[in-house]
């Protein structure tokens, strides 16, 4: 069982649509959890940081879990640049660990 | 100018040949880290580096070896390729003064192994 598992999708959306993606961790013990964007051909950037309050930032909305061990991605407004494969990555100090991610496509 | 950066981008080469993939960062960041990314697995640590003098395997290092030559070069060879190798290969780096474990990517190395 890999460490940080999610779906794959793909999740293909309309324009304006609200889509959620949900992320599971197996390690009890990660600390640090983030949401990258990684268009195709293109290197992983951090979308956002995700705390234990939940946090927002514009149309992105990201919560954790730690009694469940999961992590959410909320994207609100779906715009067709919002297409990309999202990671989930968990994980403390040295050992971050990566989903292998779920790809999002938004259309017209 | 990017900040992370990798040389070559492209590279095909043939099974049994020593390949060495370089990083160089601008960043000023202590930490560096080499992964690869395949298909339905997702990024997997190989390597990883602290500071100049520090080297740690990651969750896959058999097969490769990496040597961090100053703080802002962190390079990563195969000894002898071997054709499951082919992959797309991500440098990163992060800050060891930040409490979060941001990681900032380089734009990756295709590598084929023939």
């Amino acid at each position: 069982r890999k460490e940080v598992e999610q779906d794959p999708g793909p999740f293909n959306v309309p324009e304006g649509a609200t889509v959620a993606f949900n992320c599971t961790y197996s390690n009890s013990a990660s600390q640090s959890f983030f949401w990258y964007r990684q268009d195709c051909r293109k290197e992983p950037k951090l979308l956002m940081s995700v705390y234990s309050s939940g946090n927002e930032d514009g149309r992105f909305t990201a919560q954790l879990n730690r009694a469940s061990q999961y992590i959410s991605l909320l994207i609100r407004d779906s715009k067709l640049s919002d297409s990309a494969t999202y990671l989930c990555v968990g994980g403390k100090n040295n050992d971050m660990r990566f989903g292998a991610g779920t790809r999002l496509t938004v259309k017209p | 100018d990017a900040d992370v950066t990798q040389t070559p981008r492209n590279r095909i080469t043939k099974t049994g040949k020593r390949i060495m993939l370089e990083c160089s960062q601008t960043k000023g960041h202590d930490r560096m880290y080499w992964y690869r990314q395949d298909p339905g697995l997702g990024l997997r640590l190989i390597y990883y580096s602290f500071d100049v003098k520090d080297i740690n395997k990651g969750e896959i290092s058999d097969g490769y070896s990496v040597s961090r030559q100053a703080q802002a070069k962190f390079s990563l060879s195969l000894e002898s390729a071997i054709p499951n190798q082919t992959a797309l290969y991500f440098c990163a780096t992060s800050d060891l003064r930040t409490e979060q474990e941001t990681q900032y990517f380089g734009p990756g190395t295709r590598l084929l192994v023939l």
